[in-house]
């Protein structure tokens, strides 16, 4: 079975301090995306990668950066973390198959900035 | 840029009636998934539709792709408690490395 795991399950940080999300991936899988999930807003994609060092901006990506030197590891960074960044991080990999991907969901991380 | 758009948002049922969500993208789409997400937990990939005009069935659950291609729909035929949660349908954006996500519909069953 495909396993994301992602290293906090629950944080709560202070405004203004650097937040570091790290994410594993046990199945070489090439893609791995960070998302946020808010109630009502759905899934938003932050960032992704398709290879080591590569990344790509999402939909949402003003207030985060990412990191990505192991093609197993993706690490979704807040700079400077604010209140408005207190959500569900999701990561997820994949790898492409000839029709489409499919995804796997690591199991969040809830982050409350106070 | 592309849209899926789900519809209903919420659906309250009785535990043992039918249920449907549907999905509608703005462009055509190579295949789509669906996924479902349990309260607390994280989405779960359900299924893949890649064929136009494809039907898919899981246990109560009926997954069909448009003939054109552009949209799905979910059909869960006797609600269960278990079937509670969100489920979301998703397109890959102009075959690439991205998943457009609808904005899910969230099932809750009366039992």
């Amino acid at each position: 079975d495909v396993k994301v795991t992602q290293s906090s399950r629950y944080l709560v940080k202070r405004t203004g301090e650097k937040v570091f999300l790290e994410c594993v991936q046990d199945m070489d899988h090439e893609n791995m995306f960070w998302y946020r999930q808010d109630p009502g807003l759905g899934l938003r994609l932050i960032y992704f990668s398709y290879d080591v060092k590569m990344k790509e901006k999402g939909d949402i990506p003003e207030g985060y950066s990412v990191s990505r030197e192991k093609k197993e590891r993706f690490s979704l960074i807040l700079e400077s973390a604010s209140t408005n960044q207190t959500s569900m991080y999701l990561c997820a990999s994949s790898f492409i198959q000839d029709s489409g991907n499919t995804i796997y969901f690591g199991e969040g991380s809830w982050l409350t900035v106070v | 840029g592309q849209q899926v758009m789900q519809i209903p948002q919420y659906q309250h049922v009785q535990e043992g009636e039918d249920f449907t969500t549907y999905c509608n993208s703005s462009t055509t789409l190579s295949n789509i998934q669906w996924y479902k997400q349990r309260p607390g937990g994280h989405p779960v990939f359900l299924i893949q539709l890649v064929k136009s005009g494809e039907v898919k069935k899981q246990k109560r659950l009926t997954f069909q792709f448009g003939e054109a291609k552009k949209n799905s729909s979910l059909h869960i035929t006797a609600t269960q408690t278990t079937d509670v949660g969100t489920y979301f349908c998703a397109g890959p954006e102009n075959a690439g490395n991205m998943l457009t996500f609808g904005g899910g519909t969230r099932l809750m069953v009366k039992p």
